[in-house]
């Protein structure tokens, strides 16, 4: 079945160095979204990609979504203790239903 | 208003009780959605609500209940849990996913069951 890989589980940073986190479909994407999960707390949705080989910017943070449509990064410059949290992508089975990467959590080491 | 409300933040009950969580929404979103989150896990969807109507059933064992009574409200009826039921249940709502605005998820609530 339609599987999303993401990768790594966890990356440990020291603060002000960077994040990168990947995702990978068994099967194209219409489109791919991206959630923080603060911990503690419930997921947050930070962007939707829909174009071959778009990227977009939300200040510090560089979204990008494959050629193929099958896989999507997302990069954080400088981290900062209030990156800290779990970046899920996820993208639709269907209009309703998303099928959901494993996340990467970002910790910060002290 | 672009918030999901959901009640109670947290519950903890035994394996005979009879509970029920709530959710609202005033965003105009045609669907609903519950999902179970286990720590470390990703959200697992459970059920969807699509105009008020259930439209996906994940397999969900029966002694979770859900119930839209209107386009706005969402309800769990929880009855004869088990231990391993205990997690974070979120509701979330959207637009049609191509909509490009994603789900808005609710704080959840975290359930024990003892």
């Amino acid at each position: 079945g339609q599987q999303v890989m993401q990768i790594p589980q966890y990356q440990h940073v020291q603060e002000g160095e960077d994040f990168t986190t990947y995702c990978n479909s068994s099967t194209t994407l219409s489109n791919i979204q991206w959630y923080k999960q603060r911990p503690g707390g419930h997921p947050v949705f930070l962007i939707q990609l829909v174009k071959s080989g778009e990227v977009k910017k939300q200040k510090r943070l560089t979204f990008q979504f494959g050629e193929a449509k099958k896989n999507s990064s997302l990069h954080i410059t400088a981290t900062q203790t209030t990156d800290v949290g779990t970046y899920f992508c996820a993208g639709p089975k269907s209009n309703y239903q998303l099928i959901w990467g494993a996340g990467t959590k970002l910790i910060i080491k002290p | 208003d672009t918030e999901v409300t959901q009640t109670p933040k947290h519950l903890v009950m035994g394996m005979t009780n009879k509970k029920s969580l709530k959710c609202e929404q005033h965003m105009g979103h045609r669907a609903m959605y519950w999902y179970k989150q286990k720590a470390k896990k990703p959200p697992e969807l459970m059920f969807v609500y699509s105009y008020e109507k259930l439209s996906i059933n994940e397999s969900v064992p029966s002694r979770f209940s859900p119930e839209c009574p209107n386009s706005s409200l969402l309800n769990l009826h929880l009855h004869a849990l088990q231990p391993e039921d205990s997690a974070l249940y979120l509701c979330a709502s959207s637009q049609d996913l191509q909509s490009g605005r994603g789900y808005t998820f609710g704080s959840g609530t975290r359930l024990t069951v003892v």
